[in-house]
């Protein structure tokens, strides 16, 4: 039962590239959210998405796009990566809210 | 805007009881959960309050008055795995949920 999937786990970038995360989840979840966590902090909502179809900026959107893929699959994009994005981030999905399943993470860093 | 308050650091020793609280400040507000977080590792769920009162969940118990707009997460018995981050996040309904800052506990032999 892998639950919520991220891919890939570690990532460096260089100022300027771009890259997509990608995130999958086996538990037939409407809800799908990507955050961000600094040393220290706690996490910050990037974007969500209610539903398939859906997407909404959350707390810290700016240099993100996303997409929902399908239920199973929603990516995280980063056009320009900047130092400024260098953080772990965390998918994950609930079904009603209350209750969120997170992956495992991935470290990106942005030199 | 939505805000919410949990102190940065808590210190308690083996076998005790510690209690981690949380007030909050949003524009809805339908439920306060908690998040347990290892260093290294990722969040997972402990507990979820939607209604006054406390909930108990083995070794963890949480609390919740809406009136007050406050919470608290009790740990008992404390053990040394339980040295960990430990965040609290209100379900704002739009399947929106947002974190607190998080309470670093060290538990201590």
């Amino acid at each position: 039962n892998a639950g919520v999937t991220q891919t890939p786990k570690f990532q460096v970038l260089k100022t300027g590239q771009s890259m997509t995360l990608q995130c999958a989840q086996d538990m037939n979840h409407n809800s799908m959210y990507w955050y961000r966590q600094d040393p220290g902090m706690g996490l910050r909502l990037i974007y969500y998405s209610a539903s398939e179809g859906t997407t909404d900026k959350g707390e810290v959107p700016n240099g993100y796009n996303v997409s929902r893929l399908n239920k199973r699959e929603f990516s995280l994009r980063l056009e320009s990566a900047a130092p400024s994005q260098t953080s772990v981030y965390f998918c994950a999905s609930s079904e009603a809210g209350q209750e969120a399943f997170f992956g495992q993470g991935t470290r990106l860093t942005v030199v | 805007g939505q805000s919410l308050e949990q102190p940065s650091e808590v210190t308690a020793v083996e076998g005790a009881i510690v209690q981690i609280n949380c007030t909050y400040q949003t524009s809805g507000f339908y439920g306060l959960s908690w998040y347990q977080q290892h260093d290294g590792g990722a969040p997972t769920f402990l507990s979820y309050n939607a209604l006054d009162g406390l909930e108990e969940t083995g070794r963890f118990s949480s609390f919740l008055s809406r009136s007050d707009s406050y919470g608290y997460l009790l740990l008992q018995e404390l053990q040394m795995k339980d040295s960990a981050s430990y965040f609290c996040a209100t379900y704002t309904g739009g399947f929106k949920t947002i974190f607190g800052a998080g309470t670093r506990l060290f538990v201590k032999a």
